[in-house]
């Protein structure tokens, strides 16, 4: 069965990075795009951009683009994604999400929160 | 870059039907904008209901369907339970950017 495995919680300091992994199995990993989400303390969920295991291609969101990075490791089906330069506003859960492209989402992952302290 | 709008809050009764929609700032929804919706439940991850306009997954109850209703995205649940009191978002697909709309919480009352 398809599992999306995340990495626990972290907690970091202010400009500090931290580095989500996502295991995958179940399935083929380049044959799915991987994509990540993350959803604050009592707000909403919000896109953070894709990654194509297959070619490495990304797309990012404007509001985090220039601060993260999205990698996969094909030999252990795992893919993380990287936030530098930490701040308040980056305290949230984050989860990642198998996609077919970046169009259509189906398995999650159960989420890694992410406390940024000042 | 584009918003996406959800109601806020909906309440309908156990055995109800109920409409949720979901709209774009850039103009109307249309398959194009490969709608997504995803339920939430408190302490949980998301889960998918339905990608692509209306492909429902296996684990999708019968009654989520969604579709394309007057300029917008629409999930319709029909013979309402209890258990569909959730948090519900629809993302859209703008051309490489994906948004969330801002949720509907679903109470059944």
């Amino acid at each position: 069965q398809v599992q999306l495995v995340q990495s626990g919680a972290e907690v970091k300091k202010s400009g500090a990075s931290v580095r989500v992994s996502c295991k995958t199995s179940g399935y083929t990993f380049n044959r799915f795009g991987i994509s990540w989400v993350r959803q604050a303390p009592g707000q909403g969920l919000e896109w953070l951009g894709w990654i194509s295991p297959d070619n490495g291609h990304t797309d990012y969101s404007q509001k985090v683009q220039g601060r993260v990075t999205m990698t996969t490791d094909t030999s252990t089906s795992t893919a993380y994604m990287e936030l530098r330069s930490l701040r308040s506003d980056d305290t949230a859960t984050y989860y990642c999400a198998r996609s077919q492209g970046d169009i259509s989402f189906d398995f999650w992952g159960q989420g890694s929160l992410v406390t940024v302290s000042s | 870059q584009a918003v996406v709008t959800q109601e806020p809050s909906l309440t309908v009764s156990p055995g109800g039907t109920v409409t949720l929609t979901c709209a774009s700032s850039t103009g109307a929804v249309t398959s194009a904008n490969f709608p997504n919706w995803f339920q939430q439940k408190p302490g949980q991850a998301p889960r998918t209901l339905t990608s692509s306009t209306n492909d429902r997954h296996s684990w999708t109850p019968a009654r989520f369907s969604a579709s394309l209703l007057g300029g917008k995205a629409a999930l319709t649940l029909s013979g309402v339970q209890p258990e569909d009191e959730a948090d519900y978002y629809c993302l859209l697909y703008h051309g490489g950017v994906q948004v969330f709309g801002g949720g509907t919480r679903l109470t059944v009352l």
